[in-house]
């Protein structure tokens, strides 16, 4: 079946320890799209990758990087995490920028900071 | 800047009860999405209405885009624990891969 995959499912690192959070998808989809999202909260759109060219949130802290060197695989690093950094990481792929857009999303990423 | 409120931002019902989920804007969405979340898990897309006025059912859920496309409705009957989830609405506009997400809707089904 055509997926999103996310590894791992689980993160714990220390505090300031850099961390990359994997992202790949069968679907061949044009758009990768990285979210953070907290309790009970909608999830907040980190960065998206339109192709190989990508599109920064104003708002997302430079503590956050990604990299897509393919179609397939995309990837989050935190280079210094900090206690306000755990969250559910989630990663979409959506087929282009067509009316509907439907997003699918992967499983996420639980990060836990110490 | 297009935002989407979603209430009650918390429900807690018997089973076998019907609810109703309603998400808000001013602005006008090209399409609009209703995903279900799962503790621990991703999202699922459950429906997309692109039609002003569309209404659509998915078994015991029925999902409505009003008639000026600003604001949608779910609508469950005979509420199931397996309903149970963060219930997200999200509005796309055509040439723009960025999607408005809801404030959120959290159900919880007491069996």
């Amino acid at each position: 079946d055509a997926m999103v995959i996310q590894n791992p499912r689980y993160q714990v690192t220390q505090f300031g320890k850099p961390v990359t959070l994997s992202c790949s998808q069968t679907l061949n989809h044009n758009v990768m799209y990285w979210y953070q999202q907290k309790s009970s909260q909608a999830p907040k759109l980190l960065f998206h990758y339109y192709d190989k060219d990508f599109n920064n949130e104003a708002d997302t802290p430079d503590n956050f990087q990604s990299r897509r060197p393919n179609t397939s695989f995309c990837f989050l690093d935190i280079r210094s995490p900090g206690l306000g950094d755990a969250a559910m990481y989630l990663c979409a792929t959506s087929r282009d920028r067509l009316a509907g857009n439907e997003q699918f999303f992967g499983p996420g990423t639980r990060l836990t900071v110490l | 800047t297009q935002l989407l409120e979603q209430s009650p931002q918390f429900l807690s019902i018997q089973e076998g009860e019907n609810l109703t989920v309603y998400c808000n804007s001013s602005s006008v969405f090209s399409s609009l999405q209703w995903y279900r979340q799962e503790p621990g898990e991703g999202p699922v897309l459950l429906v997309t209405v692109v039609t002003g006025g569309e209404v659509k059912k998915l078994k015991r859920l029925t999902f409505q885009f009003g008639d000026a496309r600003k604001d949608s409705s779910l609508h469950i009957t005979a509420a199931q624990p397996g309903d149970t989830g963060l219930y997200l609405c999200a509005g796309a506009n055509f040439g723009n891969e960025k999607l408005t997400f809801g404030t959120g809707t959290r159900l919880t089904i007491i069996p």
